[in-house]
């Protein structure tokens, strides 16, 4: 079965500092995606990255990073230099690769970000 | 604009009663979803739609029914028969080849008392 661990309920922390949402997963498969998705206090979850298995390259997006390991069956997330506006809660999804690709969420992590 | 709209934003219902949660798309994505949040948890899936006429349960369908009869729309009804129906209920969508890619809307808060 497969399962997604984010076990950082919440973090705080001041503006401009760096911070990483840590994501632990399980699955059997051999090919998987990896998803990050936001959602802020309007509710609605935006997606952010999707990560193929195959592909263990570090992305950069802006004041974004995803760090996808293998071998330690992880994909953390890290934001450079927090804004207020990235208060929200993060969640980190798997999903197969073929057939229905349901995503298997985690429970989330709850940043604030203080000015 | 193109998206998802769920409406109403909160909804109140008493107890043993039954009420339909709106879902509208007009991405013309093919695949439609329903989740539930919990606070604390993550997103579970209840019921999910390929295409037009067809669905399949999801992991905690239990109390919950569905229809597609329109590729744009997928309303729930959350049945009395669900034991813990105060939840925050998502809608998403996805078009084919999406690769898990899913599109939300802002979500339904459903208070039962």
């Amino acid at each position: 079965a497969q399962k997604v661990t984010q076990a950082q309920t919440e973090i705080s922390v001041v503006e401009k500092e760096d911070v990483t949402l840590d994501c632990v997963y399980e699955t059997r498969d051999t090919t998987y995606y990896l998803f990050w998705y936001k959602q802020p206090p309007s509710g609605e979850l935006v997606f952010l990255i999707r990560r193929n298995s195959f592909d263990e390259q570090n992305e950069i997006s802006g004041r974004y990073s995803w760090n996808f390991q293998k071998s330690t069956s992880s994909f953390n997330f890290t934001i450079t230099a927090s804004q207020v506006v990235d208060s929200a809660v993060y969640f980190c999804a798997l999903s197969e690769a073929t057939g229905f690709q349901k995503l298997v969420f985690g429970t989330g992590t709850r940043l604030l970000v203080s000015p | 604009d193109g998206g998802i709209t769920q409406s109403p934003k909160y909804l109140f219902r008493k107890e043993g009663q039954n009420v339909t949660l709106s879902c509208e798309q007009n991405l013309n994505h093919d695949a439609m979803y329903w989740y539930r949040q919990d606070p604390g948890q993550g997103l579970r899936l209840i019921y999910y739609s390929q295409i037009v006429n067809d669905f399949q349960k999801g992991d905690i369908a239990e109390g919950y029914s569905v229809s597609r009869e329109k590729k744009e729309s997928f309303p729930l009804t959350v049945t009395s028969a669900q034991k813990n129906p105060t939840a925050f209920y998502l809608c998403a969508s996805s078009p084919q080849g999406a690769l898990g890619e899913q599109y939300f809307g802002p979500g339904t808060r459903l208070t039962v008392t």
